[in-house]
């Protein structure tokens, strides 16, 4: 079974330009979720989707970043523009109805210059 | 204060020693409980679900407090292969599902 995949891997780019992340769930999770994470910190919940309905964006900072999921498979995470503190690891995660457990993707390494 | 608090460690132990990692969290809603590991630069995997009753995974055992609010994880006979960040994740449903991430406890096992 293919795990999540995310893309690209690690992006560099200087303040105030635009990033994107796009994020491929394991085939049937419904569930899809965008973490970020700082150095010597847990994932923190940006966003939750339950399929392509967004459930809990309460901690998105809807200033700067927004989030799709169009046809409640792929998902993608733009941050416009980016700022010196986004620099992070932006992990996607997927789970299944009646399930606990989370498959989180490889994660994408942002540094913002 | 953080709703899940750990010891950021990082624990330097022996290979073959006993090892204990504690977890307090704040909100008395919390419903399901994990630890979940992460090695170096990686995502972070499931290591195991907390059960009330305790509960056990070849070295590797769970226990939860709710009354203290508090988990536990004990890793026996430590291995190389063990040196990873451990997390305590918890999930509650107020309001809407929430899964909380701790800040994770630092394990480095030498030989």
């Amino acid at each position: 079974e293919a795990g999540v995949v995310q893309s690209p891997r690690y992006k560099i780019i200087e303040k105030k330009q635009p990033v994107a992340f796009w994020c491929n769930p394991i085939s049937g999770h419904n569930t899809l979720y965008w973490y970020l994470q700082n150095l010597g910190q847990g994932p923190e919940l940006l966003i939750r989707y339950e399929n392509e309905e967004a459930v809990d964006d309460s901690q998105l900072p809807k200033d700067r970043f927004s989030a799709e999921r169009l046809k409640g498979v792929d998902s993608t995470l733009k941050i416009q523009p980016a700022e010196l503190g986004d620099s992070a690891v932006y992990l996607c995660a997927s789970s299944t109805v009646g399930r606990n457990e989370q498959f989180f993707g490889p994660g994408t390494r942002l540094t913002v210059l | 204060r953080k709703e899940v608090e750990q010891d950021p460690g990082p624990f330097n132990v022996p290979e073959g020693a006993t090892v204990a990692f504690n977890c307090t969290y704040s909100n008395s809603a919390s419903q399901s409980f994990f630890w979940y590991r992460q090695d170096c630069r990686k995502e972070p995997k499931l290591l195991m679900s907390v059960y009330s009753s305790g509960n056990e995974d070849g070295r590797f055992t769970a226990q939860l407090n709710r009354a203290s609010q508090y988990i536990s994880l004990l890793i026996r006979d430590s291995k190389l292969s063990d040196s990873a960040t451990y997390l305590c994740v918890v999930k509650r449903n107020t309001g809407g599902f929430k899964t909380i991430f701790g800040a994770g406890t630092r394990l480095f096992v030498k030989a």
